[in-house]
């Protein structure tokens, strides 16, 4: 059972472009979590979802960022018109159906912007 | 507000020598307990987890740490420590409903001595 996989592990962006990353939870794992680490600012929630649903997005910034997890095909956290701040670590975490007790992560993406 | 502090933000030991790492959280009821590990450039490793029962709780690698709820405290211990512990340590804390979202202290960053 391959664990939570991330992709890609280092994106280069340059500033307004747009930034995708991919997020394939483990087998049999309908939650997907995002997370954002920020020098100096350790590591922050962005969004809950599950198929299909956003759950909980109350960490997410109002503007350019987006995330979704369809029915088929991995978790897509998308930065539109991406700036420096948004230079970070982006880790993915799944947990299995409710009642699940941990979330397992994934190796994360760097994200940086120049 | 829910929080989590870990007071020290860098601590070095030598080799062999005992650890403690100390987290206190703040939180409306009794979250449930994270360790994770952070190698530099990987991903977030769990160490062990408290949820309920024994308010001593064994990990992975030779941790453990205790639940005591009288100090809102949950601190990692480690009897002897070896080179390859050096890393980042990040306390977490979650509630106990479906959503599972972390809620993550600034970390303690371990230098180990040889």
């Amino acid at each position: 059972n391959a664990g939570v996989m991330q992709n890609p592990r280092h994106l280069v962006r340059r500033r307004g472009q747009e930034a995708r990353l991919r997020c394939s939870p483990m087998k049999g794992h309908s939650h997907v979590y995002w997370y954002r680490q920020l020098p100096e600012e350790g590591l922050k929630f962005m969004v809950y979802l599950q198929k299909e649903n956003i759950i909980d997005e109350s960490g997410m910034p109002k503007e350019r960022f987006s995330a979704e997890f369809p029915k088929e095909g991995p978790s897509i956290l998308r930065i539109q018109q991406v700036v420096r701040g948004d230079s970070a670590a982006y880790f993915c975490a799944s947990s299995p159906n409710s009642g699940g007790t941990e979330a397992f992560f994934g190796q994360g993406t760097r994200l940086t912007v120049v | 507000a829910q929080s989590v502090t870990q007071p020290d933000i860098h601590i070095t030991v030598s080799e062999g020598a005992s650890l403690e790492l100390r987290c206190n959280y703040s939180y409306g009821a009794t979250p449930y307990l994270f360790w994770y590990v952070q190698s530099p450039g990987q991903g977030l490793q769990l160490l062990l987890k408290y949820f309920s029962g024994d308010t001593l709780v064994q990990g992975i690698k030779g941790f453990e740490a205790e639940f005591k709820r009288s100090q809102s405290s949950f601190n990692l211990r480690k009897p002897s420590v070896h080179w390859s512990d050096a890393a980042e340590y990040f306390c977490a804390v979650a509630g106990a409903g479906n959503n599972r979202k972390l809620i993550w202290g600034l970390g303690t960053s371990l230098a180990v001595n040889p």
